[in-house]
């Protein structure tokens, strides 16, 4: 099955500054990846995706990078605001079990 | 509001209790899948069910069961309860099963096992 290893586990950075948080997977099948934000007391919540056959991908501050050759994938976040603190968790699609298979997480804090 | 709801969003109860998680899927999902999020941790696969089916599954205790019933809701039950299990549940729906089907969550149910 799929593994999936996301770091950093913290991540402190100073607003209007980026954030770049990177993940790792392990099987050269999976072709979607996406991101969720969890903010306190909520469910996660799908932020961006991207799928295997592009490299990159930008949503307004937001944007997910992926090297297919590396088996790596990052969220990059420009102009750090404080509705950015949260926990921020990458996935990669799991062929074999048909689901997603998520990071551990990273807890983002942006200091006003 | 996602469209995904779960019920109850607390819960307190005793060791050795057993208690019933609901959820209802986004309209139009047929695929339930069912996570636990211990304090500080990342969210662990428990079960997943597409169309009443049950589809896969992860570390899920043989304490606990779940099914998906035929207006696609689903329960996720807990018996012999520890205080491990406190924790936060959460469900997502996704209208099929296949990559590029993006989960959907629910704002979770808040179990505390005392």
């Amino acid at each position: 099955g799929e593994n999936v290893e996301q770091h950093p586990s913290t991540l402190s950075v100073q607003e209007g500054d980026s954030a770049v948080i990177k993940c790792t997977y392990s099987d050269s099948a999976s072709n979607y990846f996406p991101w969720y934000k969890q903010e306190l007391g909520k469910g996660p919540q799908l932020i961006i995706d991207i799928r295997s056959n592009v490299g990159e991908k930008k949503d307004q501050r937001i944007a997910v990078t992926l090297n297919k050759t590396a088996k790596h994938f990052s969220l990059h976040i420009t102009e750090t605001q404080p509705e950015d603190s949260a926990v921020y968790f990458c996935a990669a699609w799991d062929f074999g079990n048909e689901k997603l298979t998520f990071g551990t997480g990273t807890r983002l804090t942006i200091i006003p | 509001d996602s469209g995904v709801t779960q019920t109850p969003k607390h819960l307190i109860t005793a060791t050795g209790q057993r208690v019933t998680l609901r959820c209802s899927p986004r309209s139009g999902d047929l695929s339930v899948y069912w996570y636990q999020q211990s304090l500080d941790q990342g969210l662990q696969f428990l079960i997943q069910y597409y169309n009443g089916e049950e589809r896969a599954k992860g570390n899920i205790l043989e304490r606990f069961s779940a099914q998906q019933f035929p207006d696609l809701h689903s329960e996720l039950n807990l018996s012999s309860l520890e205080l491990g299990d406190s924790a936060l549940y959460f469900c997502a729906s996704s209208v099929t099963v296949g990559p590029g089907s993006g989960y959907t969550f629910g704002s979770g149910t808040r179990l505390t096992v005392v």
